[in-house]
C-alpha cells in the first residue's frame, strides 16, 4: 500500500503568514492527490484535486502543486477561518490511503 | 444541491454487527463510486472502502476485509456498508463521501458515530 507521510504534523502561525505543507508518497502516484481541510466536528472539505486543482468555491488562497512523490499545499496569507486540520490522499487505487494530518493552530 | 446523509450508527458490543446507510440526493447516484471513510476520536482519517459506479468492484482496507461489506441500491440512492464481528478499534465517526471521477472526494455527509464496547 502506498504510504503519504505529511510534515510538519502541526504548525503554528499568524493571520496574515504564508504556510506551506508538504505530503511525500512512498512511491510515485503521479498527479493523484487531492488535499482536505477538516475544522472540529465537520467532515473534511475538499480544497485541491488533482494535485494542483482548485476545488470550486475555494479561495484563491488555496494552491496545490507536485506531482510523483512530493506535494505541497500552499495558503499563501493565512486568514482566522484557516486554522484547521489538512489531509492529503492518494487516488492510485485501494487502499485510497490519506496522510496523519497537519494541524494548524494560532501563533 | 448534493446531500449525503448517513445513519444506523450508536454503541454495539464487541462480535456484534451494525449496518449504516448513506443516503444520497441532487445528484445522478448511479453514475457516481462511493466510498466510506472513518475517523476514530481524536485521529486522523482512514479510508475504508469503495463501490464502484455500477457495483461491480468493491475494496476494502485490510484491517476490515472479510468482516465489512459495501453496497449499493440505486433504486433508494442509498449506500450501505455492513459491519460484523465488531472490534474496539472499529469505534469511530464513519463517513460516506462521493469520488468527484478527478482524484478528489467533492462531497461527505456529517458522519455517524459508532462505538463498539462492551
Amino acid at each position: 500500500a502506498i504510504q503519504l507521510t505529511q510534515s510538519p504534523s502541526s504548525l503554528s502561525a499568524s493571520v496574515g503568514d504564508r504556510v506551506t505543507i508538504t505530503c511525500r508518497a512512498s512511491q510515485g502516484i503521479g498527479s493523484a492527490l487531492a488535499w482536505y481541510q477538516q475544522k472540529p466536528g465537520k467532515p473534511p472539505k475538499l480544497l485541491i484535486y488533482d494535485a494542483s486543482s482548485l476545488q470550486s468555491g475555494v479561495p484563491s488562497s488555496f494552491s496545490g502543486s507536485g506531482s510523483g512523490t512530493k506535494f505541497t499545499l500552499t495558503i499563501s496569507s493565512l486568514q482566522p477561518e484557516d486554522f484547521a486540520t489538512y489531509y492529503c490522499q492518494q487516488f492510485t487505487g485501494s487502499p485510497y490511503t490519506f496522510g496523519q494530518g497537519t494541524k494548524l493552530d494560532i501563533k | 444541491q448534493v446531500q449525503l446523509v448517513e445513519s444506523g450508527g450508536g454503541v454495539v458490543q464487541p462480535g456484534r454487527s451494525l449496518r449504516l446507510s448513506c443516503a444520497a440526493s441532487g445528484f445522478t447516484f448511479s453514475s457516481a463510486a462511493m466510498h466510506w471513510v472513518r475517523q476514530a476520536p481524536g485521529k486522523g482519517l482512514e479510508w475504508v472502502a469503495v463501490i464502484s459506479y455500477d457495483g461491480t468492484k468493491r475494496y476494502y482496507v485490510d484491517s476490515v476485509k472479510g468482516r465489512f461489506s459495501i453496497s449499493r441500491d440505486d433504486s433508494k440512492n442509498t449506500l450501505y456498508v455492513q459491519m460484523n464481528s465488531l472490534r474496539a478499534e472499529d469505534t469511530a465517526v464513519y463517513y460516506c463521501a462521493r469520488y468527484s471521477g478527478t482524484y478528489g472526494f467533492d462531497y461527505w455527509g456529517q458522519g455517524t458515530l459508532v462505538t463498539v464496547s462492551s
